[in-house]
């Protein structure tokens, strides 16, 4: 079975463009979460989506947002890109019983430099 | 509301040591524990989790970790650590709230 596949895998943005993250679930898992992960802040948690809603969020700003369509795929959008906002973003599907208590399986992650 | 504290960032150790990373977590209610295993350039992957049940669990190479509700700590162990063991370990927990991850700990084999 493909495993949670991420692109692109690398980008650079300057300072108040916008970006999209895409991510794809192993087939099958109907839960995507999103994650940032800072050398400084670590691995923190940005939203989850099931059946196309947002079904929990983090405490991240509006300017990040995300959806997710009928096949399960999912994209994340940051708009007005900040210099604090470069990180290595994660995306994790799981077969959504329950995001509190599933076993995550992540993707290699989007690596977002902003200058 | 959740915490993990990892209380080492760094773990040197040579081959074929024992090695524990440590993993303390605070919750006012009942918890589910994972650790996760990153190599370089690769996204998180599951090492073992504790649900239920035996508070010791362990995982297919050879790490262990041990639920100990009253430290209220999830400390995984290896009795011999390989080369390829090299990674970033990260301790999360979960149960009645958003997964919480700690900062990671980063373990180095040396041959």
């Amino acid at each position: 079975k493909a495993g949670v596949t991420q692109t692109p895998r690398y980008l650079i943005k300057t300072r108040g463009q916008q970006v999209t993250l895409s991510c794809s679930p192993i087939s099958g898992h109907r839960s995507v979460s999103w994650y940032q992960q800072t050398p400084g802040q670590g691995l923190q948690f940005l939203f989850e989506y099931f059946s196309e809603t947002q079904r929990n969020k983090g405490n991240f700003p509006g300017r990040f947002s995300g959806r997710q369509f009928s096949n399960s795929r999912s994209e994340m959008n940051v708009s007005t890109l900040e210099l604090g906002d470069s990180a290595l973003y994660l995306c994790a599907s799981s077969l959504a019983t329950s995001l509190f208590t599933d076993t995550q399986y992540f993707g290699p992650g989007t690596r977002l430099t902003v200058l | 509301a959740q915490s993990v504290t990892q209380l080492d960032s760094q773990v040197p150790v040579f081959e074929e040591a024992p090695v524990e990373l440590r993993c303390n977590y605070s919750s006012s209610v009942s918890v589910y524990l994972f650790w996760y295993v990153q190599y370089p350039n690769q996204g998180l992957q599951l090492l073992l989790k504790y649900l239920s049940g035996s508070t010791l669990v362990e995982s297919i190479n050879g790490f262990e970790a041990e639920f100990n509700k009253s430290q209220t700590s999830f400390h995984l162990r290896k009795p011999s650590v390989h080369i390829s063991d090299t990674a970033e370990y990260f301790c999360a927990v979960g149960g009645s709230y958003i997964p919480t991850f700690g900062r990671g700990t980063s373990l180095i084999v040396h041959p």
